[in-house]
Parts: C-alpha cells; structure tokens; sequence
C-alpha cells in the first residue's frame, strides 16, 4: 500500500501570506495527485488534480505542483476563507490513500 | 450540475450490518468512464477511502476492509449502496459518497463529493 505523509501537520498563518503544503507519497505515483479542502463540518472539496490541474471555478491562487513521490500545494494571499484542512490523495494504483490531514490556522 | 446525497441510520449496534444509500443526479452510472466512491471520516481524523464502483460494474474495496464490505448500484435509480457488516465502535465515522470521472482517457480523482452521514456505532 502506498502512504502520504503531509508536511506540516499543522500551520499558522496571517492574511495575505503565501503558504505552502507539501505531500510525499512512499512509492512513485507519477501525478496521480489530488488535493482537497475540508472545512469544520464540511464535505471535503475537490481544488487540484492530476497533480497541477485546477478543478473548474477553484480561483488561481492556489496551485499544485510535482511528480513521482513529492509534491506541494501552494495558496498565495491567504484570506480567511481559506483557513481550513488540507489532504493530498493519490490514485495512482489501490487502495487508495489520503495524507493525514494539513490544519491551515489564522496566526 | 452533479448532486450526491448519502443516507442510512445514524445509529447502529456492535455486530449490526450498515447499509449506506448514495443517491445521485447529474450523471449516470450507465456511462462509460463513470465511477462512484466511498470515503469515511471519523470524528476528528483523517479521510479513508473504502470502495468505488465504475459504470461497467467493476468493484474496488480497501483490503483491511474488503471482507466487511460491499458496493452495489441501481442504475435506474441513480443510486450506489454500501453494505458493511459486524459493525464495530470504530467503525463511527462521517460517511461521504463522491462522483468520479473519466476525461480524454484519464481519470480524475472525487469530485464532488456528497454532504456526508454520521453513522455512530454503539450499544
């Protein structure tokens, strides 16, 4: 099976900073990568897939990046409605697994 | 616009089988490159993925689960059920049932998911 290990597990940060989430998986996933956003008490929602690729309607600021077993998530000028839970999944190959969870917190 | 909305009890007993309904619109389950997954949360912690079921009837199941579990769907009722037996404490989680497509020949991870179902496992 393959494992995601998120970095880090949790961090602060102030409106307007640029942040950035990275994801490592234990094999090579080529860029069988998604990232999603979870708020308390929300289903989680889908922002990136296939590694770098927008989901429709998720605005440019946040974008993805990388290939094989590491990866990153970045979200430039932070506002509030971004503070939230990130998890990276990959789909490369079953089962499939998500990450442990990123808690993006307002410094 | 594609809709998920799961349902089943909120409540079960230890030992008891849980049967989860995920009733879509938007889509069909009758499509080529269609899929519909399970995911779980329990309280507090992180996502696992449990099941998917594809338009032509493939099944994929976690393996720490796989003897517990069951996907099946309804075509003509845009529905995909989850059957999981001998419940146990641990098995209390949010219970989330997410659509999955096919584009130009690759896959695209969950997208969206449904709004969720508490399912709290106790006697």
């Amino acid at each position: 099976d393959i494992q995601m290990t998120q970095s880090p597990s949790s961090l602060s940060a102030s409106v307007g900073d640029r942040v950035t989430i990275t994801c490592r998986a234990s094999q090579d996933i080529s860029n069988y990568l998604a990232w999603f956003q979870q708020k308390p008490g929300k289903a989680p929602k889908s922002l990136i897939y296939a590694a770098s690729s927008l989901q429709t309607g998720v605005p440019s600021k946040f974008s993805g990046s990388g290939s094989g077993t590491d990866f990153t998530l970045t979200i430039s000028s932070l506002q509030p409605e971004d503070f939230a839970t990130y998890y990276c999944q990959q789909y490369n190959s079953y089962p499939y697994s998500f990450g442990q969870g990123t808690k993006l917190e307002i410094k | 616009q594609i809709t998920l909305k799961e349902s089943g009890p909120t409540l079960v007993q230890p030992t008891q089988t849980l049967t989860l309904t995920c009733t879509f619109s938007g889509f069909s389950l009758s499509t080529t490159g269609v899929g519909v997954g399970w995911i779980r949360q329990p309280p507090g912690k992180a996502l696992e993925w449990l099941a998917l079921i594809y338009w032509n009837d493939e099944k994929r199941y976690s393996p720490s689960l796989k003897s517990r579990l069951t996907i099946t769907k309804d075509t003509s009722k845009n529905q995909v059920f989850l059957i999981m037996s001998n419940m146990d404490p641990v098995d209390t989680a949010t219970y989330y049932c997410a659509h999955r497509l096919r584009v130009a020949g690759t896959w695209r991870s969950f997208d969206p998911w449904g709004q969720g179902t508490l399912v709290t496992v106790s006697s």
